[in-house]
């Protein structure tokens, strides 16, 4: 069965914390990626990566950055929270090839409250 | 440049046939569908590449229509199952790995 993983389904942080939120796929997937989910905007691209140590800016990459070290694992990291920035966070996979014949995998996202 | 889903919401009763629209402003390569039960990951349902080409899945099918620039979902007698957010995503014209969202359309099937 395959999976990507967040670490975390729910967090909270305060105003001004670098926050790690990080995610890990199963099925050797060269493509990850980072969206933010809010009610009424859909799925926005914050950043995305195709291979190992490569990552490319999405719709909305400010005040945050990403990390990617190892193909399985890719972590999004915001610099410096703020309460802009609280938001259902999705990570996605898929192989490479681009996405116009492959699906993306999702994981279970997670829900940051930044207070 | 997102895709506009129409209707943003509908109630349907159980055995009732739906359809959700996805249309854009721009040439359209390729029309992702997935859907989304409250609290659960996206999981996908199909794409559809230019051409035309309808494709199913269960009871739910799809059709892209080039010329229109738009893509339409088709539940046909739908079931409890079927409840969550749907959403289209078309890849952007200048980068094969980036998709454009609509902002989703809610169904809720009602016994």
């Amino acid at each position: 069965d395959v999976k990507v993983t967040q670490s975390s389904r729910y967090l909270v942080k305060r105003t001004g914390e670098k926050v790690f939120l990080e995610c890990v796929q199963d099925m050797d997937h060269e493509n990850m990626f980072w969206y933010r989910q809010d009610p009424g905007l859909g799925l926005r691209l914050i950043y995305f990566s195709y291979d190992v140590k490569m990552k490319e800016k999405g719709d909305i990459p400010e005040g945050y950055s990403v990390s990617r070290e190892k193909k399985e694992r890719f972590s999004l990291i915001l610099e410096s929270a703020s309460t802009n920035q609280t938001s259902m966070y999705l990570c996605a996979s898929s192989l490479l090839g681009g996405q116009t014949n492959t699906e993306a995998f999702f994981g279970q996202g997670t829900r940051l409250t930044v207070v | 440049q997102q895709p506009v889903q129409s209707p943003q919401a509908v109630i349907l009763r159980e055995g009732e046939d739906a359809v959700i629209n996805c249309s854009s402003s721009k040439a359209l390569y390729s029309v992702h569908w997935y859907r989304q039960k409250h609290g659960e990951a996206p999981v996908f349902l199909m794409i559809l590449l230019k051409g035309g080409e309808q494709k199913g899945h269960e009871k739910i099918s799809a059709s892209f229509n080039e010329k229109k620039q738009q893509s339409s979902l088709y539940l046909t007698a739908s079931q409890l199952s079927y409840s969550g957010t749907y959403f289209c995503g078309i890849l952007r014209g200048d980068s094969n790995y980036q998709l454009i969202w609509g902002a989703g359309t809610k169904l809720i099937i009602k016994p």
